[in-house]
Order: structure tokens, then C-alpha cells, then sequence
């Protein structure tokens, strides 16, 4: 069966400091892996796409990772902005079907 | 640029009435367009696609149906909702396969 597993399930951390996010599959066979940031009530937006040839892919303060043997991707974020409050779906893309993980609600404090 | 639009934004419903949610996508032709749930504590689910006007694609059985009838315009609906109807509603669109990019969803709320 096809699953995206992530952790942690949630997540709080200062303003300022770094953390990392965490997502294993199962998916098979895997076309890409994407990483998507989801405000509250809002739609979800792309930060990151990998395909298996690839195991890094940056996009500002975001740095995703990427090792197709062992089937694991991380999110990390550095610096963390209180505007980092959202939650974060890992994503394993087989061409044009898409299996989403439940998300690691990250909240910043100040 | 392409931009993604859906509505009503929220909307709270009584059980057996009907639905009609609205997706329209502009600065793109022929985009395919997808129809998701995401329930609370859940992950999204693929509710229907459509690489085309009048072609649907339903991936799990349902009391929802889905019509196309403008290559930019995706329309989900129901006769008759029920409780477990709830969620938020995402549309999304792509043009290849590599990327999705989503509207700003729909809260339902069936009571």
C-alpha cells in the first residue's frame, strides 16, 4: 500500500532557530517528491520538487533532501520566522497520481 | 500568469440539500484539473480529474460528481449532502504532470 508517513505531528520552536521535518514512503514506483506549505484554511503552495535523481533542492530558507534508497525526505528551515506557522505536506508524485502525508503543523513563537 | 479561483469560500449547508462548488483557472489552456478533500487530521484525497471537457475521472466512490463543462472550469456537486460531506474542498491544476498548483479551498460544513 502506497503511504506517506510524516513526523513529527506537530511542532513548536522559537523564532530563530532551525528544525527539521521528517517524511518516509512507500510508494512505488516514485516519479518526484514535493514539499508543500499549508497557511490555515488556505490551499497548499509548492516549495520544493525532486525528482529520484535528485536529493537536494533549496528554495530560500528551505533546504528539502531526498535519498530514493532509503525511501526518506527532510524539510529543513532555517532561521524560522513567526510566518513559518503552517503546516507542511510531503507529497510522492507517480506521474500524474499524488500521495499526500497528513502534515507536521509547525507553529513559531515569538 | 495563471491564477485559480474557487466558491464560495465557506459554506454551511443542511444535510440533504444540494451542493455546486466552483473552480475556474485562468492564464492556461487545456489544464488538467483535480477535485480534493481534506479532512481534518487527514491527508488530501483525489476526489475526481479531468484531462478534458466532459472527461471525468472519479477515484473513490461517492455521494459527489464532478462536470467540466469549460476547458477552465471544474464544477463539483451534489444532490443531496450528507454529515460526512464535511471538509475542506481544494481544487488544483496542472499542465504536466510535475507540478500541481491549488486555489484557495472551500470550507463545507454539512449540518
Amino acid at each position: 500500500k502506497n503511504q506517506v508517513e510524516q513526523s513529527p505531528q506537530s511542532l513548536i520552536i522559537l523564532e530563530g532557530k532551525n528544525c527539521t521535518l521528517q517524511c518516509n514512503y512507500t510508494v512505488s514506483p516514485f516519479s518526484n517528491l514535493r514539499w508543500y506549505k499549508q497557511d490555515t484554511g488556505r490551499g497548499p503552495v509548492s516549495l520544493t520538487i525532486m525528482t529520484f535523481s535528485e536529493n537536494t533542492k533549496s528554495n530560500g530558507r528551505y533546504t528539502a533532501t531526498l535519498d530514493a534508497d532509503t525511501k526518506q525526505s527532510s524539510l529543513h528551515i532555517t532561521a524560522s520566522q513567526l510566518s513559518d506557522s503552517a503546516s507542511y505536506i510531503c507529497v510522492v508524485g507517480q506521474n500524474e497520481k499524488l500521495t499526500f502525508g497528513t502534515g507536521t503543523r509547525l507553529t513559531i513563537i515569538p | 500568469s495563471q491564477t485559480i479561483h474557487q466558491w464560495p469560500a465557506t459554506l454551511v449547508q443542511p444535510v440533504g440539500s444540494p451542493l455546486s462548488l466552483e473552480c475556474t483557472v485562468e492564464g492556461t489552456s487545456n489544464p488538467n484539473l483535480y477535485w480534493y478533500r481534506q479532512a481534518a487530521g487527514r491527508g488530501l484525497q483525489l476526489l475526481f480529474y479531468s484531462v478534458g471537457i466532459g472527461q471525468i475521472s472519479s477515484e473513490v466512490p461517492q455521494n459527489l460528481s464532478a462536470s467540466r463543462p469549460q476547458d477552465r472550469q471544474f464544477i463539483l456537486s451534489s444532490k443531496k449532502l450528507l454529515l460526512s460531506d464535511s471538509g475542506f474542498y481544494l481544487c488544483a491544476w496542472s499542465v504536466q504532470s510535475y507540478e500541481q498548483f491549488f486555489g484557495p479551498g472551500t470550507r463545507l460544513t454539512v449540518l
